[in-house]
């Protein structure tokens, strides 16, 4: 079975700039989420997806960071414009349902200079 | 808002020394308590459930057991390899996921 694909693994960016990045879960998982991971800390929760409509997305800084779920099964997770604070891992997960296990991607790492 | 703190930050074992990670946490309605090992430069890969206060799950070298307030991870016997980091992850009534910041294990030979 085929994981959790992301792209692109690194991306370096200026400050202000815009960049996209891209997810695509196991086949046939209903609920994807996108994490943000600060060096040193846990992996904390952007927006969550149960098909292609938005369950969660209280803590997804909405003036610049904006995501979509197409057809319930690729997502992508933008941000414009990029701030030095958002130089982190970004971490895409899917699960079967939302009370089940996640299954992580290897995630994009975001350098914002 | 749901809370989950791990403790400690960081472990170093020799090998074959047994050990507990600790995971506290605050939430409101648990649906279930995640453990996850993460390698670096990689992202989270599941290791175990918990659903209610009681429950034990084991894999080779590793168990976990849940209380109302709190979940242990016991290493018996580590070995170099389980070395890495060990988050664990709450989610609530809502479907909500919150992750602890971790606890980094180092274990040498």
């Amino acid at each position: 079975e085929a994981g959790v694909a992301q792209s692109p693994r690194y991306k370096i960016i200026e400050k202000r700039q815009s960049v996209a990045f891209w997810c695509n879960p196991i086949s046939g998982h209903a609920t994807l989420y996108w994490y943000q991971q600060i060096l040193g800390q846990g992996p904390k929760l952007l927006i969550q997806f149960q098909n292609n409509g938005v369950v969660d997305d209280s803590q997804l800084p909405k003036d610049r960071f904006s995501a979509e779920r197409l057809k319930g099964v690729d997502s992508t997770l933008k941000i414009q414009p990029a701030k030095l604070e958002d130089s982190a891992v970004y971490l895409c997960a899917s699960s079967q349902d939302h009370s089940y296990e996640q299954y992580f991607g290897p995630g994009t790492r975001l350098t914002v200079t | 808002e749901d809370q989950v703190t791990q403790s400690p930050e960081a472990l170093r074992l020799q090998e074959g020394e047994s050990s507990s990670l600790n995971c506290s946490y605050t939430v409101s309605g648990l649906r279930g308590l995640f453990w996850y090992r993460q390698d670096p430069g990689k992202g989270p890969e599941f290791l175990f459930t918990l659903y209610s206060a009681g429950e034990e799950k084991e894999k080779e070298r590793l168990k976990a057991t849940l209380t109302k307030k709190e979940s242990f991870l016991h290493i018996t016997a580590p070995k170099p390899e389980d070395s890495a980091t060990y988050l664990c992850a709450v989610q609530d009534n809502a479907g909500k996921s919150t992750f602890g910041d971790g606890t980094t294990l180092t274990v040498k030979p």
